[in-house]
Parts: structure tokens; C-alpha cells; sequence
């Protein structure tokens, strides 16, 4: 067991190109999330996945971002047109989850997004 | 909604003297509350929980952290700390144990003096 993976780490865009990030969860994880962490911020809950369905993507920053989940087992997260203010660190966590208990959520090291 | 406060920014303490990181919830509902540490490029680990039980819980690396429901606050607390603490500490609150959303605090960052 490696840990939650998150390709790449650092990712330098311009604005108004799309980027996808990968998170790789630990392989029992049935449960996947993805936040947003800003300078000076604590993290920002986006979304999250149990298996392949996605369970919560009201928060959502805006139709920009999407996620998925395809087989149940990596993510990826999109941000499409980028802008200035999406820059951030994106951070991906996975838990084994049962009902409405489960396991800790373990963080990845997460993917820092500069948009120049 | 819920919501957690992390009064100060920042805080320095001597190695080998006490920390006490404060935090504040707001949330109708019996809080399910944690305490994570971030270091520099390291992702977040977590070091303790509280879902019920027993108000004072134990955690990783000699910390400790108390609820209290009256006071809305989960303070975190380790007797002597080692310069290997300084780091991020965010506290955070969950609407269940099943860690489906959690909501975090704005941090407080740890350094400390020789």
C-alpha cells in the first residue's frame, strides 16, 4: 500500500486551457473526495464518490469543474478554461466507507495548480 | 451549516514547553470532530478523532485534544513539544463518522524556538 497518489504535483497552465489531474486511492478505498486548498485556507470540500457513483458535487466550484470515477477505482478531476483564481492546491482523499460510518480519510500530497 | 474557527493564525511555542491550538465548532447536531496535521509537500494526516464517548481523546505523536459541548470547542494539547511538530494544524468537523464532508478550520501554523 503506496498511499493516495496524485498526478502530477505541480502543474503550471494559462488561463483559459483545460487541466486534468489523477488521484490514485489506496486500492480497498471504496470512497474517494476531492478538496481545494487555497493560500492561507483550510481545505474546501468539492466532491466526492463511493465506487464509481458521485454521491455529492454540489459544491462544485462552477460548471467548469467536473469529476469522475469510471470503474470505481482512480479519479480524475477538470477544470476547463482555466482562470487566475483557480490556482490552488487540489487535494484527493480516499476512505474505506460502510453506511454512514467508515474509516479515517487519507490525504494525498495533492497537485499545486498555478493558472498564469 | 457548520463551521469551525481557528482563532490564531499562528502560533510559536519553545521545544520542550506546552501547546495548546484552540478550535471552535458551530453545529446543531452531535459533532464528529478531528484534528489533521499538514507539513510542508506532505499531505494531510490525521492525529485524533472524537465521535462520542469519552471527552479527552488520545492521539498520534503524544497529542491530545478535549471536547466540550458547552464551550463548543475541541482544543488540541500536547505537554512538550518537539521542533519536529512545527507544521500546519487544521481542526474540522464532519456531519457523520463516515468522513463524507468535512469542514475545516483555516489552520494554525506551529513553530518552534530553540
Amino acid at each position: 500500500d503506496t498511499g493516495v497518489s496524485q498526478n502530477p504535483r505541480h502543474k503550471i497552465t494559462k488561463r483559459g486551457q483545460n487541466v486534468t489531474f489523477r488521484c490514485d486511492p489506496i486500492s480497498e478505498h471504496n470512497r474517494l473526495y476531492w478538496y481545494r486548498q487555497t493560500l492561507g485556507q483550510g481545505p474546501e470540500f468539492l466532491t466526492y464518490f463511493q465506487n464509481e457513483a458521485q454521491l455529492e458535487k454540489s459544491r462544485l466550484l462552477s460548471d467548469r469543474f467536473s469529476a469522475e470515477r469510471p470503474k470505481g477505482s482512480f479519479s480524475t478531476l477538470e477544470i476547463q478554461r482555466t482562470e487566475q483564481g483557480d490556482s490552488a492546491m487540489y487535494l484527493c482523499a480516499s476512505s474505506l466507507g460502510t453506511g454512514g460510518g467508515g474509516t479515517e480519510a487519507f490525504f494525498g500530497q495533492g497537485t499545486r495548480l498555478t493558472v498564469v | 451549516a457548520q463551521s469551525v474557527t481557528q482563532p490564531d493564525i499562528h502560533i510559536t511555542v519553545s521545544e520542550g514547553a506546552s501547546l495548546e491550538l484552540r478550535c471552535n465548532y458551530s453545529y446543531g447536531a452531535t459533532p464528529y470532530l478531528f484534528w489533521y496535521v499538514q507539513s510542508p509537500g506532505q499531505g494531510l494526516q490525521l492525529l485524533l478523532k472524537y465521535f462520542s464517548g469519552d471527552t479527552l481523546v488520545q492521539g498520534i505523536k503524544g497529542f491530545e485534544a478535549e471536547f466540550k459541548r458547552s464551550q463548543s470547542s475541541f482544543n488540541l494539547r500536547k505537554p512538550s513539544v518537539h521542533w519536529s511538530d512545527a507544521a500546519e494544524y487544521f481542526c474540522a468537523v464532519a456531519l457523520n463518522s463516515g468522513y463524507s464532508t468535512l469542514t475545516f478550520g483555516k489552520g494554525t501554523m506551529l513553530l518552534v524556538s530553540p
